[in-house]
């Protein structure tokens, strides 16, 4: 019964070579988020959609974009990977007002 | 100052232990908060949400002191299974961005 799904799990990529993550839901939440999560860190947003409303945090480089072609699915998009950018991403969404966040599970980003 | 500030840990604790967290929030417009627990490698889980009057769910209690702007989590009679990274979340009204703490970590030891 998974609500949060991310694909793929695990993810190797050469530096520079463009990589697309994938996030889907079956929650129908307004908010979906991205995160990067780096080892003993806690997460850090990069941005977040409200449905079609694009929010980018100040210091999310321009390396990352997003996409949210819908309702169910958002894609991180990473167009030319650097060494500093292996990291767990994670993905979130929420109803919105003053409720939680669910998270999928992850996706391991490793870039050599 | 960081938005949310947890403490540093690692605590380490016996079992059967009470151990307790403290989360202070810099931007008094914070109007929810959680603490959620995030187990080595996999992604961060609920385990409580923070309500001004308190709550408690077991073995967990959590506090919420708007005028200091703090949250607190005790957790009593710990168990081996409790070791993992508690997070504190915080979030603004009317607005969607939530803000996590560095995470506290606990190890609990037999």
């Amino acid at each position: 019964d998974a609500m949060v799904i991310q694909n793929p799990r695990y993810q190797v990529t050469q530096f520079g070579k463009p990589v697309t993550l994938s996030c889907s839901q079956t929650l129908n939440h307004n908010v979906m988020y991205w995160y990067q999560q780096k080892s003993s860190q806690a997460p850090k947003l990069l941005f977040h959609y409200y449905d079609k409303d694009f929010n980018n945090e100040a210091d999310t480089p321009d390396n990352f974009q997003s996409r949210r072609p819908n309702t169910s699915f958002c894609f991180l998009d990473i167009r030319s990977p650097g060494l500093g950018d292996a990291a767990m991403y994670l993905c979130a969404t929420r109803e919105g007002g003053p409720y939680e966040q669910f998270f999928g599970p992850g996706t391991r980003l490793t870039v050599l | 100052r960081k938005e949310v500030e947890q403490d540093p840990g690692p605590f380490n604790v016996p079992e059967g232990a009470t151990v307790a967290f403290n989360c202070t929030y810099s931007n008094s417009a914070s109007q929810s908060f959680f603490w959620y627990r995030q187990d080595c490698r996999k992604e961060p889980k609920l385990l409580m949400s923070v309500y001004s009057s308190g709550n408690e769910d077991g073995r967990f209690t959590a506090q919420l002191n708007r005028a200091s702007q703090y949250i607190s989590l005790l957790i009593r009679d710990s168990k081996l299974s409790d070791s993992a990274t508690y997070l504190c979340v915080v979030n603004i009204l009317n607005n969607n961005d939530m803000r996590f703490g560095a995470g506290t970590r606990l190890t609990v030891k037999p």
